[in-house]
């Protein structure tokens, strides 16, 4: 699977968007770019994820470049609900009941009220 | 509500003993996931098990054992073996067909102590 970089933290204020990057510069043809949030001490919550074009769902914006090198996530009206730390995984294709996911040390995003 | 539960939330164990840590699910999912996470650090597999009566290893299996008796349980038991287990420990399922790949759904963690 493909290596990701994000900043270790960032700062937001509240009711702006937020936009997390993430590098994944060694992605291959058929990996997926998947996003993860974590509240402090609960379990990681799925955000979004997609392959090459960009996405969109109740939660966020994926928006992955063109050549697929990089990808931003983006909270359009970022709330204090929203502090977290977020996690950018690149995998493979996966079969149902083998979503094996590596989870890296991800970006702490804070909203500033 | 449907959802994954975990227990006990907080547990204290003695060096040398055995600890068991329960994950239930009531979403009918297939698949389940234990990961291990430590302070300032993502999250680790240590098992995961696919159908009932069978598991396989993940990245950090040593010292630990699981079992998958029914698919509503995934209990997960700390040995003495393990050097180090004071962690926050994660379990998790995902759907099968008709769900979206890749998601996994957390319950709310035990964090294990040991004194």
């Amino acid at each position: 699977d493909a290596k990701t970089t994000q900043p270790p933290s960032m700062d937001c204020a509240e009711g702006r968007a937020a936009n997390l990057p993430c590098n994944h510069s060694t992605i291959s043809g058929n990996e997926y770019v998947y996003w993860y949030r974590q509240i402090h001490s609960q379990g990681p919550q799925y955000i979004i994820h997609g392959l090459k074009n960009n996405e969109t769902n109740e939660m966020a914006s994926l928006i992955i470049t063109e050549d697929r090198k990089s990808s931003t996530l983006i909270l359009p009206h970022a709330t204090l609900r929203d502090t977290a730390v977020y996690y950018c995984i690149v995998r493979v294709a996966m079969n149902f009941g083998n979503e094996k996911l590596t989870f890296g040390t991800g970006t702490r995003l804070t909203i500033i009220p | 509500d449907g959802g994954i539960t975990q227990s006990p939330k907080y547990l204290f164990r003695k060096e040398g003993q055995n600890v068991t840590l329960s994950c239930e699910q009531n979403l009918n999912h297939d698949a389940m996931y234990w990961y291990r996470q430590d302070p300032g650090q993502g999250l680790r597999l240590i098992y995961y098990s696919q159908i009932v009566n069978d598991f396989q290893k993940g990245d950090i299996a040593e010292g630990y054992s699981v079992s998958r008796e029914k698919k509503e349980s995934f209990p997960l038991t700390v040995t003495s073996a393990q050097k180090n287990p004071t962690a926050f420990y994660l379990c998790a399922s995902s759907p099968g067909a008709g769900g979206v790949v890749g998601e996994l759904f957390f319950g709310e963690g035990s964090r294990l102590t040991v004194l």
